[in-house]
C-alpha cells in the first residue's frame, strides 16, 4: 500500500467547511483513496473512497488532484458532531488488499 | 440492521486468563476483520477472514492469539494466556469487499491486570 501523509490536528468552526488534506505521491495507478473517521470511544466509520474522478455523498466531498498525488475530504458545513480521527488510507481494490490505517489527522470542530 | 456485535463491551481479566472475544458480522457480508487499537500502535489489523476461511494472520502477534470463524454469523478471537501488553481495544469489521464500505463494531475494550 502506497503510504499517506496527513497534518496531525486540525482545528475548524462550527458551520465552516472543514478541508482535510492527503499527501500520497506514491499512488500507483490502480489504488483508490478512501476516507474514514473515528469518533472518540467509537469504531471506524467509512466516509466516500475514489480512483480520479472527484466524488459526493451525504457526507462529504473527496477532491483528488490531477496528478492523484494528492487530496482533500471537504466536510461541507463542519458541526460539533465531526469532532474525530480523519484517516486516509490508499489502497488497491483487488486481490488481497486490505486497509491500513495511518495516524490520522485529529479535527476539532470549535463551537 | 443491528450492525456488527462484539461482546463483552468491556473485559478486566487477570494475567494468564484465557480471554474470548465475539462478533457477529453484517449477514451478507463475507469479509471479517479483527483489529487492534492502542495508544502507542494505533490501528493495526490482526486477521482478516473470507467465506469463513482465514486469508491474512500476518498482524497476529504471536501464538497466544488464534481466530476462528466457524459460520457466517460468528467469530471469536481468542488470547491464551493473556498478559497486561495485551490490554487494549479490540475491533471487528465486516464488508462485502476486501477494502471499502467496512463497518465496524463497537469494540471490546480488554484490561489485562
Amino acid at each position: 500500500d502506497a503510504k499517506t501523509t496527513q497534518p496531525t490536528s486540525m482545528d475548524c468552526a462550527e458551520g465552516r467547511a472543514a478541508n482535510l488534506p492527503c499527501n500520497h505521491s506514491t499512488i500507483s495507478g490502480n489504488e483508490y483513496v478512501y476516507w474514514y473517521r473515528q469518533i472518540h470511544s467509537q469504531g471506524p466509520q467509512y466516509i466516500i473512497h475514489g480512483l480520479k474522478n472527484n466524488e459526493t455523498n451525504e457526507m462529504a466531498s473527496l477532491i483528488i488532484t490531477e496528478d492523484r498525488k494528492s487530496s482533500t475530504l471537504i466536510l461541507p458545513h463542519a458541526t460539533l458532531r465531526d469532532t474525530a480521527v480523519y484517516y486516509c488510507i490508499v489502497s488497491a481494490n483487488f486481490g488481497n488488499e486490505k486497509l491500513t490505517f495511518g495516524t490520522g489527522t485529529r479535527l476539532t470542530i470549535i463551537p | 440492521d443491528a450492525g456488527v456485535i462484539q461482546s463483552p463491551r468491556h473485559e478486566v481479566t487477570e494475567m494468564g486468563q484465557e480471554v474470548t472475544l465475539r462478533c457477529k458480522p453484517i449477514s451478507g457480508h463475507d469479509y471479517l476483520f479483527w483489529y487492534r487499537q492502542t495508544m502507542m500502535r494505533g490501528l493495526e489489523l490482526l486477521i482478516y477472514f473470507n467465506n469463513n476461511v482465514p486469508i491474512d494472520d500476518s498482524g497476529m502477534p504471536e501464538d497466544r492469539f488464534s481466530a476462528k470463524m466457524p459460520n457466517a454469523s460468528f467469530s471469536t478471537l481468542k488470547i491464551q494466556p493473556s498478559e497486561p501488553r495485551d490490554s487494549a481495544v479490540y475491533f471487528c469489521a465486516s464488508s462485502r469487499t476486501v477494502n471499502y464500505g467496512y463497518t465496524f463494531g463497537s469494540g471490546t475494550r480488554l484490561t489485562v491486570v
